[in-house]
C-alpha cells in the first residue's frame, strides 16, 4: 500500500535550517510528483512548491522561494525540503504529499512539527 | 492567488444532510478538490475534480459545481464525520479554503 513515512519532530533556533524527509513506499517513486504544504496552528494551509522526482524538476510558491528547497534521492524513494533562515513564522506542521488527478494529493505523509524558537 | 472562501463553521444532527460551500475569486474550471482532516490526522482526499469520488470514500459524500462555486455534500451526516472540511483548487498553483468544522448536535 502507498505509503509516505516523514521524519521526526524538528526544534530549530531562528536562523538555523532544517531538513524533513518524506520516504515513498507502495509505489514507483518516479512517476508521481511530491507536493509539500504548511499547515500553521490556526489550520491554515498553504502549498509551499513541488519536486517531480524523475526529473528533479521543481515548482516553487512564491512566496517560499529562498526559503525552502525541494530535493529527491530516487535511489532511496525520498523526497527532502530544507527551510533555511528559520524564524517563528517557520513554525508550522509541514506535509508531504503525492499528487495525482489534477494536482489532488491522494496520500499524504503523517505530517512533521516544526517548532521555532529560542 | 486564487482565494477560497468557505464557511467557518456548520452544527447538523446525524442522519441530516449538510452541504458545505467553497466559493473561488476566479474560475478554476472543475479543478476543485475536497478533503477532511480530524484532529491530530493529516488531510484525506474526498473528492477530485469537483465530482469525483476519491477510493474508498463513502457514498455518503459528493462533490458538485464549476467555475467559481462548489459545494460538498454529506447524505446522510454520521458521527464520524466531525471534522475540518477544506476545499483545494489546482486550476493556478494550489491554494486551499479557510476550512469548515462540521459539529454534530
Amino acid at each position: 500500500q502507498v505509503q509516505l513515512q516523514q521524519s521526526g519532530a524538528e526544534l530549530a533556533k531562528p536562523g538555523s535550517s532544517v531538513k524533513i524527509s518524506c520516504k515513498a513506499s507502495g509505489y514507483t517513486f518516479t512517476s508521481y510528483a511530491m507536493h509539500w504544504i504548511k499547515q500553521t496552528t490556526g489550520q491554515a494551509l498553504e502549498w509551499t512548491g513541488y519536486i517531480a522526482p524523475g526529473s528533479g524538476g521543481t515548482k516553487y510558491n512564491e512566496k517560499f522561494k529562498g526559503k525552502a528547497t525541494l530535493t529527491v534521492d530516487k535511489s532511496s524513494s525520498t523526497a527532502y525540503m530544507q527551510l533555511s533562515s528559520l524564524t517563528p513564522v517557520d513554525t508550522a506542521v509541514y506535509y508531504c504529499a503525492r499528487a495525482l488527478h489534477g494536482w489532488s494529493f491522494d496520500y499524504w505523509g503523517q505530517g512533521v512539527m516544526v517548532t521555532v524558537s529560542s | 492567488d486564487t482565494v477560497l472562501t468557505q464557511s467557518p463553521a456548520l452544527a447538523v444532527s446525524p442522519g441530516e444532510r449538510v452541504s458545505i460551500s467553497c466559493r473561488a475569486s476566479e474560475g478554476v474550471n472543475s479543478y476543485m478538490h475536497w478533503y477532511q482532516q480530524k484532529p491530530g490526522q493529516q488531510p484525506k482526499l474526498l473528492i477530485y475534480k469537483a465530482s469525483n469520488l476519491a477510493s474508498g470514500v463513502p457514498a455518503r459524500f459528493s462533490g458538485s459545481g464549476s467555475g467559481t462555486d462548489f459545494t460538498l455534500t454529506i447524505d446522510p451526516v454520521e458521527a464520524d464525520d466531525t471534522a475540518t472540511y477544506f476545499c483545494q483548487q489546482s486550476w493556478n498553483d494550489p491554494t486551499f479554503g479557510g476550512g469548515t468544522k462540521l459539529e454534530l448536535k
